[in-house]
């Protein structure tokens, strides 16, 4: 799987958007950009994925570049309750049930 | 549709014990994957299994193993149990195992505490 990096920590104004930033310079072409995050040592939570184009759901926005070596998680109105840990992954082909999870960055949204 | 379950949710044991966790998948999900949870190494993957099968493993020494059952509930075992196995235990399971990854969902884990 192709390694991620992130940001180690991010702060956000409660109402604005906030902005996750992933690198993945290595992904192959049948891998997917996941993103997680972790509140409190709970389980991680899906919160979106995609391949190529962007992507959007109820909780976020996923922005992946042309190229695909890089990619911008968006939650667009933050709320104290996003504070957790933000996790971007790679994974795809024949992980058979791997994730690779990395340091994730944590984002700190004040009111 | 409820989601994934784990029990028990918090585990005393003492070293030298074992320990046996378990994992009940999302409805019509068949593949669980299994991960370990500390603060210094961070989230790791332990293993997957599909149709009773172990497919994929980590790096782990052999005291941690793993089995699936027919209805795709899933436990872990350690044995000889050693202070640094005090974790968390997550659990995930997706619905189809097939060539590409599919969607994980993670239970709420299990709090692992060896005295």
């Amino acid at each position: 799987d192709a390694k991620t990096t992130q940001p180690p920590s991010m702060d956000c104004a409660e109402g604005r958007a906030a902005n996750l930033p992933c690198n993945h310079s290595t992904i192959s072409g049948n891998e997917y950009v996941y993103w997680y995050r972790q509140i409190h040592s709970q389980g991680p939570q899906y919160i979106i994925h995609g391949l190529k184009n962007n992507e959007t759901n109820e909780m976020a926005s996923l922005i992946i570049t042309e190229d695909r070596k890089s990619s911008t998680l968006i939650l667009p109105h933050a709320t104290l309750r996003d504070t957790a840990v933000y996790y971007c992954i790679v994974s795809g082909g024949t992980s058979y049930g791997k994730l690779t999870f990395g340091q994730g960055t944590i984002l700190t949204v004040h009111p | 549709k409820a989601g994934v379950t784990q029990t028990p949710r918090y585990l005393i044991k003492t070293r030298g014990q074992q320990v046996t966790l378990s994992c009940s998948p999302i409805s019509g999900h068949r593949s669980v994957s299994w991960y370990q949870q500390t603060p210094g190494q961070g989230l790791q993957f332990l293993f997957e299994y599909f149709s009773e099968t172990q497919r994929n493993k980590g790096n782990f020494p052999g005291r941690f193993s793993g089995r699936q059952f027919s209805n795709s509930r899933s436990e872990m075992n350690v044995s000889t149990l050693e202070l640094g196995d005090s974790a968390l235990y997550l659990c995930a399971s997706s619905l189809v195992a097939g060539l590409l990854q599919e969607t994980q969902y993670f239970g709420p884990g299990t709090r692992l505490l060896v005295l």
